[in-house]
């Protein structure tokens, strides 16, 4: 079975702080994709990464980066010099992929952040 | 507009009452989802489906009826709903790639 595991419930940090979002999965599968989502205060869900089981490299947009390792099965997120925007509920996500290219997400839990002027 | 829209946003209803939760998308996506979003335990997906006339169950299915007449609509009907059902309910549709979610449906059963 599949499992995501975000052990922080909730993190406070000042703006300027960087901060890093952790994330564990569980999963059989040799092919999955993990995923970020942000959900801001508004309720929306929105999408912020998708990286595959093959690609363990290291991205960054602006202030974002992402850090995949396969041998400790995690997928942390760290925000630098954080801002009151990045204010939200993050949630990561795992899914194997199908012969039909169907991907069903397993979500965990969530990790609200709040950052304080 | 192209996207993914829910309706209605926000509903109130009373124990044993059907419900009818609609989903829109205007992107001619393959698959659908339905997740419904409790504290404590993220989003749990309910029913998806690959196509027209195609719905499985996901994890949380009991309680609830999809159905999928139309590639871009895929209502959830909570046929007698009951207070665990109190929710945030998330509509989902992808391609082959990542989901991308509506607005919810903040839905409250007393």
């Amino acid at each position: 079975a599949q499992k995501v595991t975000q052990a922080q419930t909730e993190i406070s940090v000042v703006e300027k702080e960087d901060v890093t979002l952790d994330c564990v999965y569980e999963t059989r599968d040799t092919t999955y994709y993990l995923f970020w989502y942000k959900q801001p205060p508004s309720g929306e869900l929105v999408f912020l990464i998708r990286r595959n089981s093959f690609d363990e490299q290291n991205e960054i947009s602006g202030r974002y980066s992402w850090n995949f390792q396969k041998s400790t099965s995690s997928f942390n997120f760290t925000i630098t010099a954080s801002q009151v925007v990045d204010s939200a509920v993050y949630f990561c996500a795992l899914s194997g992929v199908m012969n039909t290219g169907f991907q069903k997400l397993v979500f965990g839990t969530g990790t609200r952040l709040l950052v304080s002027p | 507009d192209a996207g993914i829209t829910q309706s209605p946003r926000y509903k109130i209803t009373e124990t044993g009452r059907q419900v009818t939760l609609m989903c829109h998308q205007t992107w001619s996506h393959s698959y659908m989802f339905w997740y419904r979003q409790d504290l404590g335990h993220g989003l749990r997906l309910i029913y998806y489906s690959a196509a027209a006339d195609i719905t499985d169950k996901g994890e949380v299915p009991d309680g609830y009826v999809v159905s999928r007449s139309k590639t871009e609509n895929f209502p959830l009907t909570l046929e007698s709903a009951t207070r665990s059902q109190t929710s945030v309910y998330f509509c989902a549709s992808s391609g082959t790639g990542e989901q991308f979610f509506g607005p919810g449906t903040r839905l409250t059963v007393l």
